[in-house]
């Protein structure tokens, strides 16, 4: 299998307050990752395809200001929430590309569950 | 634009077959994947069909096809661990991103 993780499990914090989110591959390399957000009994929603030494690419209303992407090695992306706001409160789970002879297979964090005040 | 639709809830008991179905319309289409997902939990990869045909995993199997656009998951002789939400998503570029369904609860009874 592959491991990839995720740091923090979970966060509170004030709002106007900036966060940020690990998420590591930590038996196979990474050069893409992506980064989800689910609010409570809804499917995921990807926000931004992070590329090793590139910009993310990021989904149609998700603000590339708000939600920074680093994507500084082969098996580390971050995601800093910036000035975050009660509204940002949700599960934000990172996934890593695996690629394959045959195809290429997701392995997903376990999950950052952040509390906005 | 891009849809995919699978039933919102499906109840079963312990020991019984259950069949998750999948229809997608996507602009782009590489395979289709199944993840588990339990309450609180992140999603876990379970199969995935980038050809026509059955996959076999144990208790799991996925089906797919493309000419229909429809795939299915087929869980056998249900355990109770098996309640969790389920969801499929296609594989729609080279970049590997996924498209998600909007998942389906399944609550396995005793």
């Amino acid at each position: 299998g592959a491991v990839v993780s995720q740091h923090p499990s979970r966060v509170i914090c004030k709002s106007g307050t900036s966060v940020k989110i690990e998420c590591r591959s930590l038996d196979f390399q990474a050069t893409t990752m992506f980064w989800y957000r689910q609010f409570p009994k809804q499917s995921l929603m990807l926000m931004a395809t992070s590329n090793e030494g590139s910009k993310a690419t990021y989904e149609q209303g998700v603000e590339k200001d708000k939600f920074l992407i680093n994507h500084a090695s082969l098996t580390l992306s971050t995601l800093t929430v910036t000035s975050a706001h009660p509204e940002d409160s949700s599960f934000y789970i990172c996934s890593a590309l695996k690629r394959g002879g045959l195809s290429d297979t997701q392995y997903f964090g376990p999950g950052t569950r952040l509390t906005v005040l | 634009g891009q849809s995919l639709e699978q039933p919102s809830e499906v109840t079963a008991v312990e020991g019984a077959i259950v069949q998750i179905n999948c229809t997608y319309q996507t602009s782009g289409f590489y395979g289709l994947s199944w993840y588990q997902q339990h309450d609180g939990g992140a999603p876990t990869f379970l199969s995935y069909n980038g050809l026509d045909g059955l996959e076999e995993t144990g208790r799991f199997s996925s089906f797919l096809s493309r000419s229909d656009s429809y795939g299915y998951l087929l869980l056998q002789e249900l355990q109770m661990k098996d309640s969790a939400s389920y969801f499929c998503a296609v594989d729609g570029g080279s970049q590997g991103n996924l498209i998600f369904g909007k998942g389906t609860k399944l609550s396995v009874k005793p």
